[in-house]
């Protein structure tokens, strides 16, 4: 079956043009998180959708970023004026809504972002 | 804040050696317990969990992990690695206060 789909694989932009990374989660999995992998380091946490509920942004590390997720289907992580800092592996997981986390994360391959 | 730590960044074992990978997590709650496993060229995927009960989990692969309340840990144990174990590995926890909360990760090569 179809697993997490990510587009692009890479993705290479000057500083201070923005981007837009795109997430198909698995088909029926109403939960949607983006984190952000930079070389070297762990997963960084940038936020989180549920169903019709409002998303954790908690995560996002400065306004430049946004997110949006039209219901439970696709969603989309913008970075506006990207700086060499925002390079990193994006990654998109999606799950079924079970309660404290109880349900795996599918894990899509990334989007790797390089700023030049 | 809640965290997850893992110290060892890198680690490198023969065939048959044993494993054990360190986890230390920081909240002072229940915790719902992960480790993930991304092989080279492979997206991250689930090797093993744990909710509750019996603190040694066994997940995929011969792999283990014992959940120590006390020590606020969850280590990875592999009694013989092999090749095919190359991977990164990453230690996560959720205590339902926000998303997974994913460590650095370790990076383990098997020497064959």
């Amino acid at each position: 079956g179809a697993g997490v789909s990510q587009s692009p694989s890479n993705k290479v932009t000057e500083k201070g043009k923005d981007v837009e990374l795109r997430c198909d989660p698995i088909s029926g999995h109403t939960a949607l998180y983006w984190y952000r992998q930079r070389l070297g380091q762990g997963l960084e946490f940038l936020i989180y959708f549920q169903g019709n509920s409002a998303p954790d942004k908690s995560g996002l590390p400065s306004d430049r970023f946004s997110a949006e997720r039209t219901g439970e289907s696709v969603s989309t992580l913008t970075i506006q004026r990207t700086q060499q800092e925002d390079s990193a592996v994006y990654l998109c997981a999606s799950s079924l809504a079970t309660g404290r986390g109880r349900s795996p994360l599918h894990f899509g391959n990334g989007t790797r972002l390089t700023v030049t | 804040a809640q965290s997850v730590s893992q110290h060892n960044h890198h680690v490198i074992l023969s065939e048959a050696a044993s494993l054990e990978l360190g986890c230390n997590y920081s909240y002072g709650g229940t915790v719902n317990l992960f480790w993930y496993v991304q092989y080279p060229g492979q997206h991250l995927q689930l090797l093993l969990k744990y909710f509750s009960g019996d603190p040694l989990v066994k997940g995929i692969k011969g792999f283990e992990a014992e959940f120590i309340k006390s020590k606020f840990s969850f280590n990875l144990r592999k009694p013989s690695v092999q090749w095919s174990d190359t991977a990164e590995y990453f230690c996560a926890f959720y205590t339902g206060r926000r998303a997974l909360t994913f460590g650095s990760g370790t990076r383990l090569q098997v020497q064959p």
